[in-house]
């Protein structure tokens, strides 16, 4: 399995400002993936992140409004910009990990509320 | 473009009940995963399943896989309260490992 920590676990901010938020994982993956949880919905893919390369953005999300980086292959940013109230969301990562058998673990979540 | 459509999306059941959700995809999968999620929490695993006719069971929860029927449920048997949460099947397809996640089912048990 792989342990994941997400940094912060929320915040309440002010729009217009930007949020980076830090996903650590305790070991070496090749992808990593950002998904966003608006109140009382499912979970929607944001981006995937490869270490190395920039980061494969889903339809309906651009990399000026949410900027990814993945500096190794235990870390990644994601950045929430000029945020709105429409941003409020949880924000999870992701890996594929596995010993068996690949599988995928999220972290805790980031949950951000924007005034 | 990959579609996951879980039903019902609410179910409310008095302990001991059993009940079925029901997971339905739109394309070949490589896999597919339940989730189970707290209110305020993160997704705990519950079921990786990887090929056609695939039964897991944990507990009250079992889980299979028709993947010709493209096709998941997730069978509740004598429901207890503690299994009060939401739950997700999610899909992965395409060989990218990237899951696309259902609608979400959730799930009340009544004392």
């Amino acid at each position: 399995s792989a342990v994941i920590s997400q940094k912060p676990s929320r915040d309440i901010c002010q729009r217009g400002t930007s949020l980076t938020i830090q996903c650590q994982v305790d070991s070496q993956v090749t992808m990593m993936f950002w998904y966003r949880q608006q109140p009382g919905q499912s979970l929607t893919l944001i981006a995937t992140a490869n270490q190395g390369s920039e980061a494969t953005y889903e339809s309906g999300f651009v990399i000026d409004k949410f900027p990814i980086s993945r500096p190794n292959l235990t870390f990644s940013t994601l950045t929430v910009s000029n945020m709105s109230p429409e941003d409020s969301s949880i924000y999870l990562c992701s890996v594929v990990a596995g010993i068996v058998y690949n599988e995928q673990f999220f972290g805790p979540g980031t949950r951000l509320t924007v005034l | 473009e990959l579609k996951v459509e879980q039903n019902p999306l609410f179910l409310s059941m008095q302990e001991g009940k059993n009940y079925t959700i029901y997971c339905n995809y739109s394309t070949t999968s490589d896999r597919l995963y339940w989730y189970r999620q707290d209110p305020g929490k993160s997704l705990e695993s519950l079921f990786v399943l990887l090929s056609n006719g695939a039964v897991k069971q944990e507990g009250r929860l079992m889980a299979s896989l028709d993947t010709k029927a493209r096709l998941s449920t997730l069978h509740i048997t004598a429901a207890v309260h503690d299994l009060s949460a939401t739950y997700f099947c999610a899909v992965e397809s395409g060989g990218y490992q990237k899951v696309t996640f259902g609608t979400g089912t959730k799930l009340q048990v009544i004392p």
